[in-house]
C-alpha cells in the first residue's frame, strides 16, 4: 500500500532563503503528484501537479520536481518571503485515491 | 476561480447527535470528496462521489454516510456522533468523472467538537 512522507514536520528559516520541501513515496506507480499549501484552521490551496510523465512543473517562485525511480518529489521555494509561512503537503495519485503526507510546517523568520 | 463553500466552520454537537455537513461547489465538477484531518494522520478520505446519487468508500467510511442529490451539493451525515469523531472535516471537489487523480479544489473546512 502506497505511504507518503515528508520530513521535517516542521522548518524554520529566514527570509530571503531558498528552501526545499522533500516528499517520498513507497510505489512508484502513480498518476500524478500533488503539492497543496495549507494555512492556519482552514483549507488546502493547490499548488503544482506533477504528471507522473512529467519531471518538474513551476509556479512563480515555486518548483515542483518528480523522481519516479527513487520515490520522491521536492518543492524548490525561492526567495522565501513571511507569508510562504503554512503547511505543505504532498499527495500521490495511484489507483483513484490521492494517498497524503503528513505536511511540513514552514515557518519564515522577518 | 472555483468555490467550495461548507456550511459551518465551527460546530459543537453532543455524543449521539445525527450531524449533517454542506458541502456545495459552484464549477460544476463531477467528482466531490469528504476527508478528515487529525494532527499527525494527515487527510483520510471518508467518501466520495463521481457522479449525482453515486457514491464510494474511502478509507475511513464507518459511522458516516453521505448523499449527493444534486451534482453541486456533497453531505456527510454522522448517524449518532462520537467523541472520535472530533477533527477537521474538508470537503473538495474535481473536475473529470470516474477518477481522483485530477487537481482538487477545498472548501475552507469545518471543525467538528463532540461532547
Amino acid at each position: 500500500k502506497q505511504e507518503v512522507t515528508q520530513i521535517p514536520a516542521a522548518l524554520s528559516v529566514p527570509e530571503g532563503e531558498n528552501l526545499v520541501l522533500n516528499c517520498s513515496f513507497t510505489d512508484s506507480a502513480i498518476y500524478n503528484l500533488q503539492w497543496f499549501r495549507q494555512d492556519p484552521g482552514k483549507g488546502l490551496t493547490s499548488l503544482l501537479l506533477i504528471q507522473s510523465s512529467q519531471r518538474e512543473q513551476t509556479s512563480g517562485r515555486l518548483n515542483a520536481s518528480l523522481d519516479k525511480s527513487s520515490g520522491r518529489s521536492t518543492l524548490y521555494i525561492a526567495a522565501s518571503q513571511p507569508g510562504d509561512s503554512a503547511t505543505y503537503l504532498c499527495a500521490s495519485a495511484s489507483n483513484y485515491q490521492l494517498i497524503w503526507g503528513a505536511g511540513t510546517k514552514l515557518i519564515i523568520k522577518p | 476561480d472555483v468555490k467550495v463553500t461548507q456550511s459551518s466552520r465551527y460546530l459543537v454537537k453532543r455524543t449521539g447527535e445525527k450531524v449533517f455537513l454542506e458541502c456545495v461547489q459552484d464549477m460544476d465538477h463531477e467528482n466531490m470528496f469528504w476527508y478528515r484531518q487529525d494532527p499527525g494522520l494527515g487527510l483520510r478520505l471518508i467518501y466520495f462521489s463521481y457522479d449525482v446519487k453515486m457514491k464510494e468508500k474511502g478509507d475511513i467510511p464507518e459511522g458516516y454516510s453521505v448523499s449527493r442529490e444534486k451534482k453541486e451539493r456533497f453531505s456527510l451525515i454522522l448517524e449518532s456522533a462520537s467523541t472520535n469523531q472530533t477533527s477537521m472535516y474538508l470537503c473538495a471537489s474535481s473536475l473529470r468523472a470516474g477518477g481522483v487523480t485530477d487537481t482538487q479544489y477545498f472548501g475552507p473546512g469545518t471543525r467538528l467538537t463532540v461532547l
